[in-house]
């Protein structure tokens, strides 16, 4: 255990469906992200929270909702998904990102959540 | 763009083998390397380096940093089966105001018995 969980690990959803990815995290953290893992592609960050203010939005399409309520939950919302965005779906969180010393990005991990669009 | 390159992609050894894993990078404002291990869950971290020649240790991983020619080694002596996951290389590229991470795609490692 890492301390981020995620929720569900495995998802199999139909083109037309809406659903949510959930992550919660018990280490006092700040910042929480969501990132996407795709077969021989480095991971890709999509969206930043900090504080839970939404400060990075990495070109992502609108079909992948993010929502913040407050700094230990983060949820991804998940509407009219493609085939390609078929991924393992990771969450982390980490100390606030404005901070001056290094180590604020040492990202915890949450096992991620193994999406299969049909 | 900040760039990051990790290799092998992949590669086999046999129990007890040393192996080095590479990573080169290209970054405006880097501020540090980070090393992570993720085998079929969680990406777990290993190291942050921050200093050129300081090498990192723990256990049989040890890592080390070099700023002026951009690239970390992982090193793994005496690997063993529980060795064998995906090793994870990212940068930190630090404005003053915000951080950010770049990945590399990563090095798959099997150790065989």
């Amino acid at each position: 255990e890492t301390g981020v969980t995620q929720t569900p690990r495995h998802l199999v959803m139909g083109m037309t469906n809406k659903k949510s990815l959930k992550c919660e995290q018990h280490l006092g953290h700040n910042a929480m992200y969501w990132y996407k893992q795709s077969a021989k592609k480095p991971l890709e960050l999509m969206f930043v929270y900090n504080f839970k203010e939404q400060t990075e939005n990495n070109s992502v399409p609108s079909r992948f909702s993010p929502e913040c309520p407050n700094s230990s939950h983060l949820f991804l919302h998940l509407h009219t998904l493609q085939p390609e965005d078929s991924a393992l779906y990771l969450c982390a969180s980490s100390r606030p990102r404005d901070r001056v010393l290094a180590g604020a990005n040492v990202l915890t991990f949450g096992a991620g959540s193994r999406l299969t669009v049909l | 763009e900040d760039k990051v390159v990790q290799s092998p992609l992949s590669l086999v050894v046999h129990e007890g083998d040393t192996v080095t894993l590479n990573c080169s990078y290209e970054v405006t404002n880097f501020r540090s390397l980070l090393w992570y291990k993720q085998e079929k869950k969680a990406p777990t971290f290993l190291f942050m380096l921050t200093s050129s020649g300081i090498e990192k240790k723990s256990g049989r991983l040890s890592s080390i940093l070099d700023k002026k020619e951009l690239f970390s080694i992982l090193n793994i002596t005496a690997t063993q089966t529980g060795d064998s996951a995906v090793y994870l290389c990212a940068v930190e590229d630090f404005t003053g105001t915000a951080s950010k991470l770049t990945f590399g795609t990563g090095t798959r490692l099997q150790v065989t018995l």
